[in-house]
């Protein structure tokens, strides 16, 4: 089946542009998650969704980024005001995990293959 | 103490060999472990779940040690096809009814003729 999907694969801005990146994530998946990856640096927890639960999003950087989850399926994060810093791979991950009180286990997460970010 | 550590490496061996990674987590409440492969460029990929009894896949073995809380992975025969980075995984519950993951900066592995 179709795995997760970003668009756009590659994004060139100028510092001070908005950008929006788009997520598309495994149909059926509820939780969705937005990474960051800067060059040679590990993933950079953003925020999470899932279902129709208040976002956890302790991992933004700052209130330039925001992001957005319709219909418990399309995610979109915005940057605004983008500066140099920002550029990394911003990488979205959806999973099976699900909603409700208790201690889940984390389910498997299944990455897209990322929006590469440059800012110059 | 960062949540998860791991030797950046790289590490370099011949085919056929046999290589080790170790990890170790901070958060002694974590209950999800996994090991994730990530080629240069490209996204994440799950290589193996890890239990705590161990788990073995084909080349693959993994360990979780609760008491000193790390996790190993063991790829025996390695194959010009294991280069690549290893990400350690754990999960991370803020205590709301769900889990996050965190990941490792992960381990080079880069096996040679």
């Amino acid at each position: 089946g179709a795995g997760v999907s970003q668009s756009p694969s590659n994004k060139v801005t100028e510092k001070g542009k908005d950008v929006e990146l788009r997520c598309d994530p495994i149909s059926g998946h509820t939780a969705l998650y937005w990474y960051r990856q800067s060059l040679g640096q590990g993933l950079e927890f953003l925020i999470y969704f899932q279902g129709n639960s208040a976002p956890d999003k302790s991992g933004l950087p700052s209130d330039r980024f925001s992001a957005e989850r319709t219909g418990g399926s399309v995610s979109t994060l915005t940057i605004q005001r983008t500066q140099q810093e920002d550029s990394a791979v911003y990488l979205c991950a959806s999973s099976h995990q699900p909603s409700g009180t208790g201690y889940p286990r984390a389910d498997t997460q299944y990455f897209g293959p990322g929006t590469r970010l440059t800012v110059l | 103490r960062k949540e998860v550590e791991q030797d950046p490496g790289p590490f370099n061996v011949p085919e056929g060999a046999t290589v080790a990674f170790n990890c170790t987590y901070s958060n002694s409440a974590s209950q999800s472990f996994f090991w994730y492969r990530q080629d240069c460029r490209k996204e994440p990929k799950l290589l193996m779940s890890v239990y705590s009894s161990g788990n073995e896949d084909g080349r693959f073995t993994a360990q979780l040690n609760r008491a000193s809380q790390y996790i190993s992975l063991l790829i025996r025969d390695s194959k010009l096809s294991d280069s690549a980075t290893y990400l350690c995984v754990v999960n991370r519950a803020p205590g709301r009814g769900y889990s996050t993951l965190t990941f490792g900066k992960g381990t080079m592995l880069l096996v040679s003729p």
